[in-house]
């Protein structure tokens, strides 16, 4: 089956930094890679997603790379805000199967 | 914009009870994903239906079943309940092909087995 490894499992920032998590696959028939944020007692939201003819997409704060090469992609928070707290999820193969989570705390 | 709804919030049974946990979809989305999260975990794929047919199937226990009614609503139903099922129940729903769609999640079912 697939196999979803997300990095860091938590990780913490400044107020201002940048955040960098990193998601590596297996399954080279996976073309869609979405990345969730989910706030404590909500379900996940979708805030940004690629698809494989892309290498990167950006969107004001938030932008994700893909290296199907290497089968890996990463989310990338810039200028980060302490609202940017959450758990944070990738998914490929068909989300059948999530990333571990990473928690970012943003410290103010 | 309507979200996913799902119902209810909470839920506590009992050891060998039953639950229903219900799910209405976001308007014209024609699929519909239950997933499984428990404390401090990723969500577990259980069960997915499209235009009220199974489309694939995950780790659902047999004793777990789902259906997708006319009105596109879906229902889990558990039976036979264990200690271990107790988590968040997500319910997304997508218009179009997972592999290419983003899915929008409900805020959940906790379920609570004492």
């Amino acid at each position: 089956g697939e196999n979803v490894e997300q990095h860091p499992s938590t990780l913490s920032v400044q107020e201002g930094d940048s955040a960098v998590i990193k998601c590596t696959y297996s399954d080279s028939a996976s073309n869609y890679f979405p990345w969730y944020k989910q706030e404590l007692g909500k379900g996940p939201q979708l805030i940004i997603d690629i698809r494989s003819n892309v290498g990167e997409k950006k969107d004001q704060r938030i932008a994700v790379t893909l290296n199907k090469t290497a089968k890996h992609f990463s989310l990338h928070i810039t200028e980060t805000q302490p609202e940017d707290s959450a758990v944070y999820f990738c998914a490929a193969r068909n989300q059948f199967y999530f990333g571990t989570g990473t928690s970012l705390t943003v410290i103010p | 914009a309507a979200g996913v709804i799902q119902s209810p919030r909470h839920l506590i049974k009992e050891k060998r009870e039953t639950a229903t946990l219900k799910c209405y979809p976001i308007p014209r989305h024609d699929t519909v994903y239950w997933y499984q999260q428990g404390p401090g975990q990723d969500p577990q794929f259980l069960i997915s239906f499209y235009e009220k047919m199974q489309s694939d199937k995950g780790s659902i226990p047999d004793r777990f079943s789902a259906q997708q009614f006319s009105d596109y609503h879906s229902e889990l139903n558990m039976s036979s309940l264990e200690l271990g099922d107790s988590a968040l129940y997500f319910c997304a729903s997508s218009l179009g092909d997972r592999d290419n769609s983003p899915l929008h999640f409900g805020n959940g079912t906790r379920l609570t087995v004492t």
